[in-house]
This record gives C-alpha cells, structure tokens and sequence, in this order.
C-alpha cells in the first residue's frame, strides 16, 4: 500500500528556516516525481515544487522560487523541502504527493505537515 | 503564475447534474490534455476525481465525468449525492513544466 508521510512542521519566526521531510513506502521511490502542495487554512491549494524520481530535475512556482529547494535521497525513501526566509505568507499545511507514473496528475498524498511563520 | 478561475460555490439538488468550470490560459488548461480534479473533504487530503481531462481512478464513481474546451476545463457530478459535497480542485499542467490549481469550488447539496 502507497503511504506518504509529512513531518518537520513547527512555528518559525519570518525570515527564517525549516526542513520538512516526506518519507514513502508501498512503491519503488526512485521511479516517482513527488510533489510539494500547501495549502492555508481555510483557503485554497497551491503547487509548490517538484522532484523527478532520479533527481535530475526539478521544479517551483514563482511564489517560492529561489527560497525553496526540493531534494531527496531514494536511499531513505524521503523527498525534503528546505525553505528558506521564510515569510506569513507562507503559513500553510504542506502536503507531498506522488506523480502518477508516467502522468501529470497527484495519485497519493500524505495527511500534511503545518507550517506557522509569526513573531 | 495566476490561479485558474473556478466558481466560489455550486449548489444542487439530490438527483440533480452540476457543473464546475475551471479557466486558464493557452499557457496552461489550453497547452495540454493534463487538467485533473480533486475532492477535498475539511480536515483531509485532496483526492483525485478526474485526471487527463476526462479519465477517471479506479475506484471513482463513474458519475463525476470531465471535459475540456479551449481553455476551459469542466467537471460534471450526474446524479447528486449527499456525500458529494464538499471542496474541489483543478489543477492543470503548465507550459514552464509547472502545475497551477484553480481557486477551488464548493459544492452544496440542496
């Protein structure tokens, strides 16, 4: 069975860091884009970012680029976010999600991870 | 990279067809056939209804159906079912190798 877990969510003063981290299991981790979704509470969901399975390729939305980096270690069966000066705008549940194999669209999402930016 | 446009909100009737739209641009719904849809119940992940524009999981009834036309995606629930309220997503692929979701639509049964 495909399982996703998010974790590494906590409150962050703007400005600053976190790591959130998607550990996979129930399929072969390396064969998979992963996908950052978040979403604010109460509003809508947002793409972030994603890996390709051999981590030779990635991609971000406007809204993270250059503060955000996607990475992974098909070793550990984990895809990691690292955000960087963090801002309120970023407060947000942070979702990860498999790409279907071979398809555009999210087949397995994880429960989410929530991230607080405030002083 | 702008959000797809969606109605705020859908309402109808059990028993009833509704319908979602979901508009972007040639850059993204009109560049390709990677339109997909998601339910979103409160509290819990987005799960996918309709992917490819018009082809459904294993495990979706077959009663939520999509469509697309120019630049503008649609998702039809046929036969309204209480269980069927809730929030909804698209999300289409982009031509910078991005994905952008819609505003997100909320489906009222009557």
């Amino acid at each position: 069975e495909v399982h996703l877990v998010e974790s590494g969510g906590d409150l962050v003063q703007p400005g600053g860091s976190l790591r959130l981290s998607c550990g996979a299991s129930g399929f072969t981790f390396s064969s998979y884009w992963v996908h950052w979704v978040r979403q604010t509470p109460g509003k809508g969901l947002v793409w972030v970012a994603r890996i390709k399975g051999d981590e030779r390729s990635m991609n971000y939305a406007d809204s993270v680029k250059g503060r955000f980096t996607v990475s992974r270690d098909n070793a550990k069966n984990t895809v990691y976010l690292q955000m960087n000066s963090l801002r309120d705008e970023d407060t947000a549940v942070y979702y990860c999600a498999r790409g279907a194999y071979h398809l555009y669209y999210l087949d397995y999402w994880g429960q989410g991870t929530l991230v607080t930016v405030s002083s | 990279q702008s959000a797809l446009t969606q109605p705020a909100s859908v309402s109808g009737s059990p028993g009833q067809s509704i319908t979602i739209s979901c508009t972007g641009t040639s850059s993204d719904v009109g560049a390709y056939n990677y339109v997909s849809w998601y339910q979103q119940h409160p509290g819990k992940a987005p799960k996918v209804m309709i992917y490819d524009v018009n082809n459904r999981p294993s495990g979706v009834s077959n009663r939520f159906s999509g469509s697309k036309s120019g630049n503008t995606a649609s998702l039809t629930i046929s036969g309204l079912q209480a269980e069927d309220e809730s929030d909804y997503y698209c999300i289409s692929y982009t031509t910078s190798s991005t994905y952008v979701f819609g505003t997100g639509t909320k489906v009222t049964v009557l």
